[in-house]
């Protein structure tokens, strides 16, 4: 089956704590990208990739890392959590940048 | 600088009544655009798009209509179904760029 898989789906955690949230794609996907959605202000693009080794900022980068090693794994990185990063966090893949994309079910961080 | 924007936070219709939900950009390099849904606990999922070359593209109950003098393209859910709740993301991109830009969302709710 097609998929957009992250985890972990739930993480809550402290100040500081540096956290990965992995996310893999099985369609063989050139392009890869993480969002947060947050109340009133919709889906923003934090970074994303547009192949191995790739990567970009999206509109909301700072605070955050990702690396592409791999086509399939694109890991979003919090080197020291803030609770302005308590979000819920997507994400997805596409053939190319433009294209339509799909998701992953959503990981719903909480920073105390 | 919210570049793509859905003004109506949420909208209700009578099952079996049109559905119409709005879109607005201000991006005139935009010449891709897309809807997507998103239940409760899952990721968004593609809907219908329109390339800027088109004015409406139809995919059963679904379609797009884009106006591009006055940047803007809705959605027409006809006949609308209890099942249609959902948020409804209008998304669009820039060819040759990696990345999409979403609107807030609207909260369509479709009552029996």
């Amino acid at each position: 089956e097609a998929q957009v898989t992250q985890n972990p789906r739930y993480l809550i955690t402290v100040t500081g704590k540096k956290l990965t949230v992995t996310c893999s794609q099985n369609m063989n996907h050139e392009y890869m990208s993480w969002y947060r959605q947050d109340p009133g202000l919709g889906l923003r693009q934090i970074y994303y990739s547009m192949n191995v080794e790739v990567t970009d900022k999206g509109d909301v980068p700072e605070g955050y890392k990702v690396s592409r090693k791999e086509k399939r794994n694109f890991p979003l990185i919090l080197e020291s959590p803030s609770p302005n990063q308590t979000s819920l966090y997507f994400c997805a893949s596409s053939l190319g940048g433009g294209d339509e994309q799909f998701f992953g079910p959503g990981t719903r961080l909480t920073v105390l | 600088d919210q570049q793509v924007k859905q003004n109506s936070p949420s909208l209700s219709v009578q099952e079996g009544r049109i559905s119409i939900l709005n879109c607005d950009y201000t991006n005139s390099m935009f010449d891709y655009f897309l809807w997507y849904k998103k239940y409760p606990a899952e990721g968004p999922t593609f809907l219908i798009s329109i390339s800027s070359i088109k004015d409406k593209n139809e995919d059963g109950r679904f379609t797009v209509f884009l106006n591009k003098s006055a940047k803007h393209l809705s959605l027409h859910i006809v006949p609308s179904q209890p099942g249609d709740s959902a948020v409804y993301f209008c998304a669009a991109s820039e060819e040759g760029y990696g990345k999409l830009t979403f609107g807030q969302g609207t909260i369509l709710t479709v009552h029996p």
